[in-house]
């Protein structure tokens, strides 16, 4: 079965650090872009950052410069290092598998959508 | 940053019908060398985490029952269900992954 797990949510103090990781399972994790999702109760989505099977990494102007993603392929793992945490932060943050996608007839179809989600781990930045 | 706009946000529907949700972007997501538009359609279910609908405009994800469809071109865009189910209630989102910043509407709440 495909699984994304995601963990180390906690209730961390403003300016404090925080790390998550996402531990895939049922798939080719190296084969994969990945990506973070994060979701403050009540309101929308919010893409927080992605890294490419390259190891290149991409993020929103809200949180370059605190926020570092790296991933293990050795242990299907995707983390995201959170630092200068900021009650804005506070969410439920999703890792997500961006999709393979498919080519056909010159033009290719799905690459990067996300298509698998994990269950979300909880960061609350309060003091 | 391209902007993505839904509408409406607020969505009654009754069992059997059809149901619409637009979605505009503040720039094209056509991708001129292949011809491909990189707009998803997601949703979430009360108390779930999101799933993928709709890829590259119009495809349909995996289980993803016929009566879901995806439309449109350059700017916007619409979500189609055929005959709308108790199941579908929930929150639908586009989202645009034509470039950096990856953006979601704000999203559009499906009641029946």
């Amino acid at each position: 079965e495909v699984q994304l797990v995601e963990s180390g949510g906690d209730l961390v103090h403003p300016g404090g650090s925080l790390r998550l990781s996402c531990l895939a399972s049922g798939f080719t994790f190296s084969r994969h872009d990945m990506h973070w999702v994060r979701q403050p109760t009540g309101k929308g989505l919010e893409w927080v950052s992605t890294i490419t099977t390259s190891g290149d990494t991409y993020f929103p102007r809200s949180v370059k410069g605190r926020f570092t993603i790296s991933r293990d392929n050795g242990k299907n793992s995707l983390f995201l290092q959170m630092n200068s945490l900021t009650a804005g932060d506070t969410a439920l943050y999703y890792c997500t598998r961006g999709a393979l996608g498919f080519c056909s007839g010159g033009s290719c179809y799905g690459k990067d959508a996300f298509d698998v989600w994990g269950q979300g781990t909880m960061v609350t930045v309060s003091s | 940053d391209i902007v993505m706009t839904q509408t409406p946000l607020s969505l009654p529907v009754t069992p059997g019908e059809p149901a619409s949700i637009s979605c505009r972007s503040s720039q094209s997501l056509l991708d001129n060398d292949d011809g491909s538009i990189f707009l998803d359609w997601y949703l979430q279910k009360p108390g779930q985490s999101p799933q993928l609908l709709i890829y590259t405009l119009s495809f349909r994800a995996s289980g993803v029952p016929d009566r879901f469809s995806g439309s449109g071109s350059g700017t916007y865009f619409t979500l189609n269900i055929s005959r709308v189910e108790a199941d579908d209630v929930g929150v639908y989102y586009c989202m645009q992954h034509i470039d950096f910043p990856y953006t979601f509407g704000q999203g559009t709440k499906l009641q029946i």
